[in-house]
């Protein structure tokens, strides 16, 4: 079975702009969450989508968006970046029911300057 | 909100020796915990989990246990390998909220050959 994909890898940004990022989950996987981790906050929950609805949303500006496909993809955008919205932005795969096994992608590496 | 916090924030063991980390959460409803390795440049990826209705669980050289009314949780590797240096973080989630976990702040372990 094929992983958790994020594309891309590797983003560089300025200040204003606005990113979106994609994840693909675990072929049969309804649950996607994505997770913000820097240094000094470590890994800090933005949202989860299921079956295409937001399911629970962590406590992140309305500058974080995300949404998901019928095909459980996902993105997530942010508008508007600002310097501390440089971060490891991982997404996470479930099955999304009472069985809560996350597993995580590689991550895509945002840097705005 | 759940609350987790993590101890130590960095471990350093000879190869062999026994390794415990040590996690604490507030949140008397959540009921499960796992606990996930981070490797450099990767995504954290699951190595061992448990439920409020297990107090230990073993995978070879790894070990959880679980200690509900105390609100505590603790990962054991035994026979330490240079392999295993990594950061390690624990999380604890509800089955009702599925793809929320909270993470500690991690343990960057590591193993001195």
């Amino acid at each position: 079975k094929a992983g958790v994909t994020q594309t891309p890898r590797y983003l560089i940004k300025t200040r204003g702009q606005q990113v979106t990022l994609s994840c693909s989950p675990i072929s049969g996987h309804r649950s996607v969450s994505w997770y913000q981790q820097t240094p000094g906050q470590g890994l800090q929950f933005l949202f989860e989508y299921f079956s295409e609805t937001q399911r629970n949303k962590g406590n992140f500006p309305g500058r974080f968006s995300g949404r998901q496909f019928s095909n459980s993809r996902s993105e997530m955008n942010v508008s508007t970046l600002e310097l501390g919205d440089s971060a490891l932005y991982l997404c996470a795969s479930s099955a999304g029911n009472s069985y809560n096994e996350q597993f995580f992608g590689p991550g895509t590496r945002l840097t705005v300057l | 909100g759940e609350n987790v916090e993590q101890h130590p924030s960095t471990l350093s063991v000879q190869e062999g020796d026994s390794a415990v980390i040590k996690c604490t959460y507030s949140d008397s409803a959540s009921n499960y915990f796992p606990w996930y390795k981070q490797e450099l440049g990767k995504g954290p990826q699951l190595i061992i989990d448990i439920r409020s209705n297990v107090g230990e669980k073993k995978d070879q050289r790894i070990a959880v246990t679980l200690n509900k009314t105390a609100k505590h949780f603790s990962l054991h590797i035994t026979e330490t390998q240079p392999e295993d240096s990594a950061v390690y973080f624990c999380a604890a989630s509800k089955n009702t909220n599925a793809g929320k976990s909270t993470f500690g702040d991690g343990t960057t372990l590591t193993v001195k050959p």
